[in-house]
């Protein structure tokens, strides 16, 4: 079955460490997208990505860092310069911009 | 900009009608509409698109009113699987953005 998956589902780490979620998608879509969620705030935009070694910023980039070196995955380090940290985090991808996006299951990140 | 969602919640009993409304302060060409249930991942329900085109994947109804740079989602005789959090995302020209979206219409349908 085509999909994208997150791991892990749950992460905890302590304040000042740098941690790493994944996100990998079968679907063979070239574009991928990772959102931050927090309570009462919808999906902002972290970073996207339209090709292999290549992304953009999003609206709310800052404290965070991405890969794009292989079309399946896209990794999103949350270093310590972020804040606030602690959020539900979700990964997306479509088949171009603009194209109905699918989900992965999200991480919920809690920073201690 | 943020388009903006409302009511910001509903509570319904199975079978009563819902309409949710998105309206944008920027010119709109799409609209999609997604649900999120508690925890889960939101899953893609509709766009529709300037000028009339319409792609979806469930029998949900959603109007898109390009002048009043409104749109609203129907939720007819809503059924207990129809409770979560609705999103509307708003953008520019297909194939050429990446929604913004507002900030979630909690829906909660009870038996």
């Amino acid at each position: 079955d085509g999909g994208i998956t997150q791991s892990p589902k749950y992460l905890f780490r302590k304040e000042g460490q740098n941690v790493t979620l994944s996100c990998e998608q079968n679907l063979n879509h070239d574009a991928m997208y990772w959102y931050r969620q927090d309570p009462g705030q919808g999906l902002r935009l972290i970073y996207y990505s339209q090709i292999v070694n290549d992304f953009q910023k999003g609206d709310i980039a800052e404290g965070y860092s991405v890969s794009r070196e292989k079309k399946e995955s896209f990794p999103l380090t949350v270093t310590s310069a972020q804040k606030n940290p602690t959020a539900f985090y979700l990964c997306a991808s479509t088949t171009n911009l603009g194209n109905e996006q699918f989900f992965g299951p999200g991480t919920r990140l809690t920073v201690l | 900009q943020q388009p903006v969602q409302s009511p910001q919640a509903v509570i319904l009993r199975e079978g009563e009608d819902a309409v949710i409304n998105c309206s944008s302060s920027k010119a709109l060409y799409s609209v999609h509409w997604y649900r999120q249930k508690h925890g889960e991942a939101p899953v893609f329900l509709m766009i529709l698109l300037k000028g009339g085109e319409q792609k979806g994947h469930e029998k949900i109804s959603a109007s898109f009113n390009e002048k009043k740079q409104q749109s609203s989602l129907y939720l007819t005789a809503s059924q207990l699987s129809y409770s979560g959090t609705y999103f509307c995302g708003t953008g520019g020209g297909r194939g050429s953005y990446i929604p913004t979206f507002g900030r979630g219409t909690s829906l909660i349908v009870h038996p």
